[in-house]
């Protein structure tokens, strides 16, 4: 089983919808990320955590929403979709001592 | 702030030859981490290598190997044997080192590498 896992893999949704991409990790981390990938731009950080209790903004938070349920669970909100958010979205997790990234297997999302 | 350029949005290559990928890189830093990521048509991020700016040896995993140019801030990857699974879009990393670095990766705007058979 995949140590990063999102839901949904692909998703196509309308300009105002709110939409909720979730993400779930069994490694253990505490450390956990949200991505987005635009053609030509790379990733870009949207949110990250450190822990439950810990959410900070990454450059482009403009838009977006974050929960951490758990230890094992961020979700992404987008409150009120819009068509420039079409893009791939991964989440991640960094182990603690290598802060070696994780990814999720992406989120494809179409913003119509 | 950190800013990671990767100035080839594409590059082709025989199959069996081999290519070389670049990446540079801007930090007043002295301890960061540089990484290659492999992103092939399923998506996935997978991480090919990384090397430590404290290294003065270049990384190296069988057929990928880096040529780490500290000085330059130039950090390039060189496939050797090139195989039809090399086909994918490659993202150069960095990463500021110790608790500041867990903060994010700053990526590269990607390479997308095309094996011809």
């Amino acid at each position: 089983d995949a140590d990063v896992t999102q839901t949904p893999r692909n998703r196509i949704t309308k300009t105002g919808k709110r939409i909720m991409l979730e993400c779930s990790q069994t490694k253990g981390h505490d450390r956990m990320y949200w991505y987005r990938q635009d053609p030509g731009l790379g990733l870009r950080l949207i949110y990250y955590s450190f822990d439950v209790k810990d959410i900070n903004k990454g450059e482009i938070s403009d838009g977006y929403s974050v929960s951490r349920q758990a230890q094992a669970k961020f979700s992404l909100s987008l409150e009120s979709a819009i068509p420039n958010q079409t893009a791939l979205y991964f989440c991640a997790t960094m182990a603690p001592n290598t802060y070696e990234q994780y990814f999720g297997p992406g989120t494809r999302l179409t913003v119509t | 702030a950190q800013t990671v350029t990767q100035s080839q949005p594409e590059m082709s290559v025989q199959e069996a030859e081999t290519v070389t990928l670049s990446c540079t890189y801007d930090t007043s830093e002295s301890d960061y981490y540089l990484f290659w990521y492999k992103q092939p048509p399923s998506r996935q991020m997978i991480l090919v290598i990384r090397q430590e700016a404290y290294k003065q040896q270049n990384a190296t995993e069988n057929r990928f190997s880096v040529n780490f140019q500290k000085a330059a801030k130039s950090f390039s990857l060189k496939i050797s044997d090139s195989q039809l699974g090399d086909a994918a879009m490659y993202f150069c990393a960095y990463r500021k080192g110790g608790i500041q670095g867990a903060q994010k990766l700053v990526f590269g705007q990607g390479t997308r590498l095309t094996i011809n058979p």
